[in-house]
């Protein structure tokens, strides 16, 4: 089993609708848990972080977490074609600091 | 905003020899890891260091991979005698305890 797995994608939207990008992870003892959004040929760029159960609102952004269910989201709202790029999913190891990522979802917003 | 640095951003090589990403972690942060991603893959975790030592490492860091914190500022990561599948994004990060990753811009290595 996959330690994070995310859909590839590429996931469509018009502008102006929610995105919606999902993750699942294996380990259930893991604590911390991230959002990265990553252009083409760029560096991983950190949207949110989650901690606990439930909603986090920054902006247009809204992490989710389940921990039960073992289960992120992140929701955009109001999508705009800047927002067009792979987003990770990423996850802290249960014996230390680092992170693991899922392959990422590719979205792509139409104007 | 403080930020990682990584020099150089693009490396050539020729397969067999010695190639060394150097990386400058934000300066109040004291955990440090290098990361790869091959072309159309996911971000793979190689290495992580903490007060002058590595913490934790992969299975892709065998012993043609050493990390380096030389002086206080820089961390670097050698790779002895690169081979063409190390041709690759090489991501530097730091963090501090229990926060989020920084990533610096990359180092885009082609091995030939």
């Amino acid at each position: 089993q996959k330690e994070v797995e995310q859909n590839s994608g590429p996931l469509s939207v018009p502008e102006g609708a929610i995105a919606s990008l999902n993750c699942t992870y294996s380990d259930r003892g893991s604590q911390s848990f991230f959002w990265y959004r990553q252009y083409s040929g760029k560096s991983p760029e950190l949207i949110m972080s989650i901690y606990s159960n439930g909603d986090k609102e920054d902006g247009r952004f809204t992490a989710q977490l389940n921990k039960a269910s073992q289960y992120v989201s992140l929701l955009i709202r109001d999508s705009q074609p800047s927002d067009s790029a792979t987003y990770l999913c990423a996850v802290n190891s249960l014996r230390g600091d680092k992170l693991i990522f899922g392959t990422g979802t590719r979205l792509q917003v139409f104007p | 905003e403080p930020e990682v640095t990584q020099t150089p951003s693009h490396q050539v090589t020729q397969m067999g020899q010695e190639v060394i990403l150097r990386c400058v972690p934000i300066s109040n942060h004291l955990y440090f890891y290098w990361y790869r991603q091959i072309l159309g893959q996911k971000v793979e975790f190689l290495v992580s260091f903490y007060n002058n030592e590595i913490s934790e490492k992969s299975e892709i860091f065998d012993d043609q991979f050493s990390v380096e914190r030389p002086d206080g500022s820089n961390f670097t990561l050698k790779i002895r005698s690169t081979k063409l599948e190390d041709s690759a994004m090489y991501f530097c990060a730091s963090s501090e305890r229990n926060s989020p990753l920084h990533f610096g811009n990359g180092t885009r290595l082609t091995v030939t």
